[in-house]
């Protein structure tokens, strides 16, 4: 149990064009979804938090505008770049949990490139 | 939040010998966490350590907890060609539930 996908794995966009990713929770309710960033040979950085029908919680220099996340059910949560940038292409890795005690489930990532 | 910090940030190792990670956190966690990368892939989920002291083992991987709760380690005996990856700590404050991530430890392993 406890599986967490992604789509798409990959995508290449032109700068100047919005990209939406996904993340669901296949086999569990996720009250919390996380959304990190991770640059190649980089440690995993947290972008936002993501609670079901609420605004997500954006950390330190974190654009809100840019990054738009909305987590319309328990299972789904979307990361949109706006007006995406060479600058933004990177793994984008989100995470799911049933609670606040449980452990992440991450998904299996989507990597960004932007030309 | 707290600070993670985990070295070495790379470890090559001959096939066979063993070796250690360190995590060490700027303030009390509440529990850390270990996962492991492998190239191109996602952290998967290796174990959670919670009490002060705890020492866990999955076959050749050790983990200990320590007992302020603000470091912990991952030693690997015996390393393998499997082990190869990055290894990062992770670990959640007292008064928060955000993963605060290690900058990782890069695995290569030389036959």
């Amino acid at each position: 149990g406890a599986v967490v996908s992604q789509h798409p794995s990959w995508v290449i966009c032109k700068s100047g064009t919005s990209v939406k990713i996904e993340c669901r929770s296949l086999d569990f309710q996720a009250t919390t979804m996380f959304w990190y960033r991770q640059f190649p040979k980089q440690s995993l950085m947290l972008m936002a938090t993501s609670n079901e029908g609420s605004k997500a919680t954006y950390e330190q220099g974190v654009e809100k505008d840019k990054f738009l996340i909305n987590h319309a059910s328990l299972t789904l949560s979307t990361l949109t770049v706006t007006s995406a940038h060479p600058e933004d292409s990177s793994f984008y890795i989100c995470s799911a949990v049933r609670d606040y005690t449980d452990t992440q489930y991450f998904g299996p990532g989507t990597r960004l490139t932007v030309l | 939040g707290q600070q993670v910090m985990q070295i070495p940030q790379y470890q090559h190792v001959q096939e066979g010998e063993d070796f250690t990670t360190y995590c060490n956190s700027s303030t009390t966690l509440s529990n850390i966490q270990w996962y492991k990368q492998r190239p191109g892939g996602h952290p998967v989920f290796l174990i959670q350590l919670v009490k002060s002291g705890e020492v866990k083992k999955q076959k050749r991987l050790t983990f200990q907890f320590g007992e302020a709760k603000k470091n912990s380690s991952l030693h690997i005996t015996a390393t393998q060609t499997t082990d190869v990856g990055t290894y990062f700590c992770a670990g959640i404050g007292s008064n928060d539930y955000k993963l605060s991530f290690g900058a990782g430890t890069t695995v290569t392993v030389r036959a």
